[in-house]
């Protein structure tokens, strides 16, 4: 059965306080690996797509890396307006995704 | 911005009652998903859809029926609500070159006493 988990489930941090969110997975035939920001009282919103092992991806102060078991969220120098919920999805075999419970991160200012 | 458009946005109920929510795409995507987000499950699928008429179970069909008579539209619904259907609600399309990209409305925050 493909699962995802994710930690910690809550992180505060300080404004410019760099940290990771991990987002470990088994799955049958990984497709790829998505991270999604959530905002209170709004819909999922799509921030990357991993395909492979090694793989790498940048947008503003976030960058996702995977490995073959697991991937990971960095934020570096976060700033208040990154408080989100942090969602990590895989796709497997076929068209579905299965999604982890979420990191909640609040930055204070 | 991928046109989706979720209604109602809230809505109270009692249980027994039937419950249809509503999912409108503007964009002519092919798949749709109906998911419910509980605290600690994360977003689980409920149903969904491959084409005009063509639709499959999720993880947590159970209670729940759907319907997609247009491209355009996606229906979920509860034929007789229970308290454990209380939850929220999200219509998502998959786009992308491979459509691996999932677009979500804003969801729709239901309750059943």
């Amino acid at each position: 059965e493909d699962q995802v988990t994710q930690s910690p489930e809550a992180l505060r941090l300080q404004e410019g306080e760099s940290s990771s969110l991990n987002c470990s997975y088994t799955v049958s035939g990984l497709r790829g690996l998505f991270w999604y920001r959530q905002d209170p009282g709004k819909g999922p919103e799509f921030l990357f797509t991993l395909y492979s092992a090694g793989e790498e991806k940048e947008k503003e102060r976030l960058k996702a890396t995977l490995t073959k078991k697991e991937s990971f969220l960095h934020i570096t120098a976060p700033k208040p307006e990154d408080s989100a919920t942090y969602l990590c999805a895989v796709q497997a075999n076929g068209q579905n995704f299965v999604f982890g419970p979420g990191t909640r991160l609040s930055v204070l200012p | 911005d991928a046109g989706i458009t979720q209604s109602p946005r809230h809505k109270v109920t009692e249980t027994g009652t039937p419950v249809t929510l509503r999912c409108h795409q503007t964009e002519n995507h092919r798949y749709m998903y109906w998911y419910r987000q509980d605290p600690g499950h994360g977003l689980r699928l409920i149903h969904y859809s491959y084409g005009v008429k063509d639709t499959d179970k999720g993880e947590v069909s159970d209670g729940y029926s759907v319907s997609r008579s247009k491209t355009e539209d996606f229906l979920l619904t509860l034929e007789s609500a229970t308290s454990s259907q209380t939850s929220v609600y999200f219509c998502a399309i998959s786009a992308g070159r491979g459509g691996e990209k999932l677009f979500f409305g804003s969801g729709t925050q239901l309750s059943v006493l």
